[in-house]
């Protein structure tokens, strides 16, 4: 149990439709980040928040953005959905400092049809 | 950019020994992680190596050659419920923000 929860735990959505994943950091970590995990592969890094600015980003388009809010809980928001948008979305919470582990929700598995 | 190798399948039985290794090839470096992942759960915090040598966590062993771009996850007593993912992981620098990539994963299958 690692203190990150992640809602919805499963999702369908249509090609074209809008989705928004949430996530609740551990309590005392300002640091959220967001992966895809496509079947099979290890998770790869869409992009980080710290006190509710983008940090960092991997190499995914525009149509995926995030937020972090005061309380340091954060939401993946997802446009134009393709079908190659279909994964495990998962969250980790940290402290910014570099020698620090990170914590992974149990992800949103979202399948787009 | 960052890249990590790792092999793809390892299998071994119950009780014996196996070692998962990672080359990686990075900038920024600040260490090597290792997470366990088990089919649809999250991965989970094993180890991390900042500096060069050996970490021990009661059955687990990690270990890094910062010389080397290398480390390797060490299993011992291998129990039927280690079945599942293993992921490498450099943690690295990229302006303001440290970020963690992630290997490809070894699978392992331990048999009885």
């Amino acid at each position: 149990e690692t203190g990150v929860t992640q809602s919805p735990t499963h999702l369908i959505k249509t090609r074209g439709q809008q989705v928004t994943l949430r996530c609740s950091s551990q309590s005392g970590h300002n640091t959220v980040s967001w992966y895809q995990q496509a079947l099979g592969q290890g998770p790869q890094f869409i992009f980080q928040y710290y006190r509710e600015e983008e940090n960092g980003r991997g190499n995914f388009p525009p149509r995926f953005s995030g937020l972090q809010f005061p309380n340091y809980s954060s939401e993946l928001n997802v446009n134009a959905l393709e079908l190659d948008d279909s994964a495990l979305y998962l969250c980790a919470s940290s402290l910014r400092a570099p020698n620090t582990e990170a914590f992974f929700g149990q992800g949103t598995r979202l399948t787009v049809v | 950019g960052q890249s990590l190798e790792q092999p793809s399948e390892v299998t071994a039985v119950e009780g014996a020994i196996v070692q998962i290794n990672c080359t990686y090839q990075t900038s920024g470096f600040y260490g090597l992680s290792w997470y366990q992942q088990h089919d649809g759960g999250a991965p989970t915090f094993l180890s991390y190596n900042a500096l060069d040598g050996l970490e021990e966590t009661g059955r687990f062993s990690s270990f890094l050659s910062r010389s080397d771009s290398y480390g390797y996850l060490l299993l011992q007593e291998l129990q039927m419920k280690d079945s599942a993912s293993y992921f490498c992981a450099v943690r690295f620098s990229s302006g303001s923000a440290r970020q963690l990539t992630f290997g490809s994963g070894t699978q392992l299958t331990v048999l009885p």
